[in-house]
């Protein structure tokens, strides 16, 4: 089975920090994606990575970016943390049969 | 208008219980429809993954697509209280990345 990880499951930011929040997936897929999740609100998209250092803005991708260095490595980063990028954050890769998440970070900005 | 619709629930039925859940969406170009189920603190995780029309069984949990209606379902039989989650439809074109998701119904199965 295809397993993601990310890197923590809660954290507490200060507004006006910058937050690395990191993805590794075990196998081979080019496709990675960062989503965040609110109640009401759903999934929405934050970026997509196809390949190494490649990328495309998802459709909220203000206040963020991303890096991929590495084809099992995708991270998100929060330049600048604010008290509205409070929420759940979700990595997922894209294998043959469809999307596999993470467990989430639930990140805090306080 | 959404895309996916989805209502949000919660849906409380007894344990036995057979629970239908569904998603409308409006674009028709849509292929591949999927279920995820998320328990609380978790990611989502995939359920059932169908191309097209027509209906998928795996165990308890059937999905159904009516590409006609665009109107999809998932039926949970013998409902149980480890079913408890919120349930997330999502759906693509073929070609595509980019899922677009509803935003989940919360089921508790009381036993």
């Amino acid at each position: 089975d295809v397993k993601v990880t990310q890197s923590s499951r809660y954290l507490v930011k200060r507004t006006g920090e910058k937050v690395f929040l990191e993805c590794v997936q075990d196998m081979d897929h080019e496709n990675m994606f960062w989503y965040r999740q609110d109640p009401g609100l759903g999934l929405r998209l934050i970026y997509f990575s196809y390949d190494v250092k490649m990328k495309e803005k998802g459709d909220i991708p203000e206040g963020y970016s991303v890096s991929r260095e590495k084809k099992e490595r995708f991270s998100l980063i929060l330049e600048s943390a604010s008290t509205n990028q409070t929420s759940m954050y979700l990595c997922a890769e894209q294998g043959p049969g469809g999307y596999t998440f993470g467990s989430g970070t639930r990140l805090t900005v306080v | 208008q959404k895309e996916v619709e989805q209502d949000p629930g919660p849906l409380s039925v007894p344990e036995g219980a057979i629970v239908s859940l569904n998603c409308t969406y409006s674009n028709s170009a849509f292929q591949y429809f999927m279920w995820y189920r998320q328990y609380s603190r978790k990611g989502p995780e995939l359920l059932m993954y169908t191309y097209s029309s027509g209906n998928k069984e795996d165990g308890r949990f059937t999905a159904q697509v009516d590409k006609s209606s665009k109107y999809i379902s998932l039926f949970i039989r013998d409902s149980q209280p480890s079913d408890s989650a919120t349930y997330l439809c999502a759906m693509t074109e073929s070609g595509t990345y980019k899922y677009i998701f509803g935003t989940g119904t919360r089921l508790k199965v009381l036993a």
